[in-house]
């Protein structure tokens, strides 16, 4: 099992609707979680860290679920702005950490 | 502030040329990363530091080779440039990873291509 795994979509959905992924993880000793978003063309950046059951920033709520080893985020009353890649990311040993490939997100108008 | 800098922006290299990349962060990190990034791959970490003087071997490091000879500096070289090595680069730093605290800064990246 990868260390992080996403499905990379994309995943189209109309403005103002909510849209939902999953991040897998295969280590269960994990103890923080993170989702970074990535603009085409751009560099990724910090989006929201999660280290309980969940976090929520706005519209933004990211979910843990350590039984079955995954995370998720949900993105509310999605603008076109939100349209970007969602990297999650769970650190990987070795003073690093794993990045999944991302979910892209197209947020149609 | 300007962050984590990387120099430069875009290049073109013919197979077995050589260049290095510069990375520079203005935040004390002791921490630094090389990755890089191809269209279906994510990123993939070449190779890090966790403070001046020392380098370790991430998971893609063959055909690269990296010094940290001030803290604020990671130099990253190819020194026989092959067209597989296209790709975009990202520099990154962090504070020391820990539990509470992971945020990693990345740079605005390289665009190289290799003929």
């Amino acid at each position: 099992r990868k260390e992080v795994e996403q499905d990379p979509g994309p995943f189209n959905v109309p403005e103002g609707a909510t849209v939902a992924f999953n991040c897998t993880y295969s280590n269960s000793a994990s103890q923080s979680f993170f989702w970074y978003r990535q603009d085409c063309r751009k560099e990724p950046k910090l989006l929201m860290s999660v280290y309980s059951s969940g976090n929520e920033d706005g519209r933004f709520t990211a979910q843990l679920n350590r039984a079955s080893q995954y995370i998720s985020l949900l993105i509310r009353d999605s603008k076109l702005s939100d349209s970007a890649t969602y990297l999650c990311v769970v650190p990987g040993g070795n003073n690093r950490l794993a990045f999944g490939k991302g979910n892209q997100v197209v947020v149609i108008p | 502030n300007a962050g984590v800098t990387q120099t430069p922006k875009f290049r073109v290299l013919k197979t077995g040329q050589s260049m290095t990349l510069l990375c520079a962060q203005d935040m004390n990190h002791e921490y630094m990363y090389w990755y890089r990034q191809d269209p279906g791959m994510g990123l993939r970490l070449i190779h890090y530091s966790v403070g001046e003087g020392t380098t370790a071997k991430g998971e893609v490091p063959d055909g690269y080779n990296v010094s940290r000879l001030k803290k604020q500096n990671f130099l990253l070289g190819l020194e026989s440039a092959a067209p597989s090595q296209t790709s975009v680069y990202f520099c990154a730093s962090s504070y020391p990873l820990r539990v509470s605290y992971n945020e990693q800064f990345f740079g605005p990246g390289t665009r190289l291509t290799v003929l």
